[in-house]
């Protein structure tokens, strides 16, 4: 069965800061993909990055970026130049496309500090 | 273009009482998932449906049942409530075709069970 584990339950961060935020996961399927969402106290899940398993290239979405690790399976997420509007839950996820389930970590809250 | 959309947004019943919670996937978007949120933990997958037909069932009981209609919306009931069904029920919609693995969610419909 696929697992992610977040294992940071909470972090801090000041403003303009970087931080990171581990993921591993575990399977057994050489294709698949990789998120991390973000839910904010409004509750609705925002992606915020997305790997796929089969590109070596670690994603980058403006201050957002990941460090893959296949081989480990660890998925982590940079944020940089942290603002206050990052304040919110992060999930890594899993899934092999859209015809399967997503499978979650247990989060991680962020808190921006000023 | 709407994003995914859920209908009621908070609710309350009592033990025993049965609940329907509604969604509308995001344009152009085929499957629709559903997932409970207990507080402070991560979405665990209840179901998917796909072609009005459920695809694929995550380990909750029998009183977890849902339905696809040919426009793609979808409802989750829940018969029986107990006070351990309070959560978040999260809906998410996706493209079967798509090669991103991507789920849009939606705010998510708030069920306290007294």
């Amino acid at each position: 069965a696929q697992t992610v584990t977040q294992s940071q339950p909470e972090m801090s961060v000041q403003e303009a800061e970087t931080v990171t935020l581990s993921c591993t996961y575990d399977t057994s399927e050489s294709n698949y993909y990789l998120f991390w969402y973000k839910q904010p106290p409004s509750r609705q899940m925002i992606l915020v990055i997305r790997q796929e398993a089969y590109k070596q290239q670690n994603a980058t979405e403006n201050r957002f970026s990941v460090n893959f690790q296949k081989a480990a399976k660890s998925f982590s997420l940079k944020i940089s130049d942290s603002q206050l509007g990052d304040t919110a839950m992060y999930f890594c996820a899993y899934n092999t496309g859209t015809a399967s389930k997503l499978t979650f970590g247990t989060g991680t809250r962020l808190q921006v500090t000023l | 273009d709407a994003g995914v959309t859920q209908s009621p947004t908070h609710l309350i019943k009592t033990r025993g009482q049965q609940v329907t919670l509604r969604c509308s996937p995001k344009s152009g978007h085929d499957t629709v998932s559903w997932y409970q949120q207990a507080l402070g933990q991560g979405p665990q997958f209840i179901f998917q449906y796909y072609e009005e037909e459920e695809r694929q069932r995550g380990n909750f009981p029998d009183r977890f049942s849902g339905h696809q209609f040919p426009n793609y919306s979808s409802e989750l009931n829940v018969n029986a409530l107990l006070l351990g069904d309070s959560a978040l029920y999260l809906c998410a919609s996706s493209f079967r075709g798509s090669y991103t693995g991507e789920l849009f969610f939606g705010e998510g419909s708030r069920l306290t069970v007294l």
